[in-house]
């Protein structure tokens, strides 16, 4: 198992552009999640999917759209990157067997907006 | 709603002692609780959980915690720190729909 696999792991973009954080997981798992961390912030949750086919927001939304594609994949795209965006992004997910909230993490995106 | 915080930003100890990590959070029922671990440049990995019964919970690496209700913490424990256990240290508590919500974090410094 891959577990949780995120495309790409670095990427740079100028202000303005748009672009598609990529997440997968093999676990069978019905909730997923996209979290940014910043120095000294811990982690905030962007957006999440409890289920396939439904998603809602998190602490920090603005700036950011999900699609959950299917029960494996979630994407998050930012549609105008802006320097506040640059962050490193988590996906996560959790369900199936696992105890409740157990989330399981990918290695990350590192993002940096010039 | 659920908050989580993790007093201190910043712990250097020397590789062989004993480390502890304070995590205090605010839940009116029992809470599940967990710890993660993230190394540098890596995801966060899950290091144990409480959800209920024995309130001393075992984890990998060597890692224990301890539930206390009366004191709200869920301090994480190391009877002898490895220079491999330098990383960075998440608590966290579980809120509403499947959501956790995380504490700042400590980062772990190891003296050799």
């Amino acid at each position: 198992n891959a577990g949780v696999t995120q495309t790409p792991k670095f990427q740079v973009l100028k202000t303005g552009q748009s672009m598609t954080l990529q997440c997968a997981q093999d676990m069978n798992h019905n909730s997923m999640y996209w979290y940014r961390q910043d120095p000294g912030m811990g982690l905030r949750l962007i957006y999440y999917s409890a289920s396939e086919g439904t998603t809602d927001k998190g602490e920090v939304p603005n700036g950011y759209n999900v699609s959950r594609l299917n029960k494996r994949e979630f994407s998050l795209r930012l549609e105008s990157a802006a320097p506040s965006q640059t962050s490193v992004y988590f996906c996560a997910s959790s369900g199936g067997t696992g105890l409740p909230y157990e989330q399981y993490f990918g290695p990350g995106t590192r993002l940096t907006v010039t | 709603a659920q908050s989580v915080t993790q007093p201190d930003i910043h712990i250097t100890v020397s590789e062989g002692a004993s480390l502890e990590l304070r995590c205090n959070y605010s839940y009116g029922a029992t809470p599940y609780l967990f710890w993660y671990v993230q190394s540098p440049g890596q995801g966060l990995q899950l290091l144990l959980k409480y959800f209920s019964g024995d309130t001393l919970v075992q984890g990998i690496k060597g890692f224990e915690a301890e539930f206390k209700r009366s004191q709200s913490s869920f301090n994480l424990r190391k009877p002898s720190v490895h220079w491999s256990d330098a990383a960075e240290y998440f608590c966290a508590v579980g809120q509403g729909a499947q959501k956790l919500v995380f504490g700042q974090g400590t980062r772990l410094t190891i003296n050799p």
